[in-house]
């Protein structure tokens, strides 16, 4: 079946770092993929996506290339806030509205 | 335009009990999801259904579970009996077509069963 791998957290970082979110996938087809961010207290958010091979999703600084000879889907950010301070949650849909995740990444960036 | 309406936040409840989970969808949208996240897990898909039909409920554990969407009113997730297992996230999504790309999340129900 589908899944999604991301790396464990928590992460920490210092303002204006660099950041990095590993996420690879298992998909029998096609898959679209997404990065999802959950703020404190806060329901998630489709942060970027990407729906075929190659393509790049953005947003708010943040950076995603779907990788199909790797099966990745990692997220970027070149240099983050306190703001960006999240869970991270990869995730691909391989149909037309159910969704796998990863198990998500703790973001917390210090100032 | 409100959200989509989780209630309660946080719901405890002691072994054998039943919790009722509540998701208000987004005005205007028909199609409510239901995940489930259990610690250290990623969110798992339990449920599908658009007003008063059920459309994929692959996800959803055989017994004790049971999830509806009325005609009128909000959806309902329905754990009977429930164990110490049961402690999760459950979180409820909308869309206003059946597409994984405008789907809008609720904040969700954190679920002790002690």
């Amino acid at each position: 079946g589908d899944s999604v791998t991301q790396m464990e957290g928590p992460v920490t970082l210092s303002e204006e770092a660099f950041l990095t979110i590993n996420c690879t996938y298992t998909a029998t087809g096609y898959p679209s993929l997404f990065w999802y961010v959950q703020y404190p207290g806060e329901g998630l958010q489709l942060l970027l996506k990407a729906t075929k091979a190659d393509d790049k999703g953005s947003n708010k600084g943040f950076e995603a290339t779907y990788r199909k000879e790797t099966t990745s889907f990692h997220l970027e950010k070149g240099s983050v806030q306190v703001s960006d301070s999240a869970v991270y949650f990869c995730a691909l849909s391989d149909n037309d509205y159910k969704l796998s995740f990863g198990a998500g990444t703790t973001v917390t960036v210090r100032a | 335009n409100a959200g989509v309406m989780q209630n309660p936040r946080h719901l405890v409840r002691r072994r054998g009990q039943e919790a009722r989970l509540r998701c208000s969808p987004m005005k205007g949208h028909s199609h409510v999801y239901w995940y489930r996240q259990l610690p250290e897990e990623g969110l798992k898909f339990m449920v599908y259904l658009q007003k008063e039909n059920i459309i994929d409920e692959s996800g959803m554990p055989k017994e004790r579970f049971s999830a509806e969407f009325p005609k009128e009113g909000p959806s309902i997730l329905r754990i009977q009996q429930v164990v110490r297992g049961d402690s999760a996230a459950y979180f409820c999504a909308s869309s206003l077509d059946r597409d994984p790309y405008g789907y809008t999340f609720g904040s969700g129900t954190r679920l002790t069963v002690v």
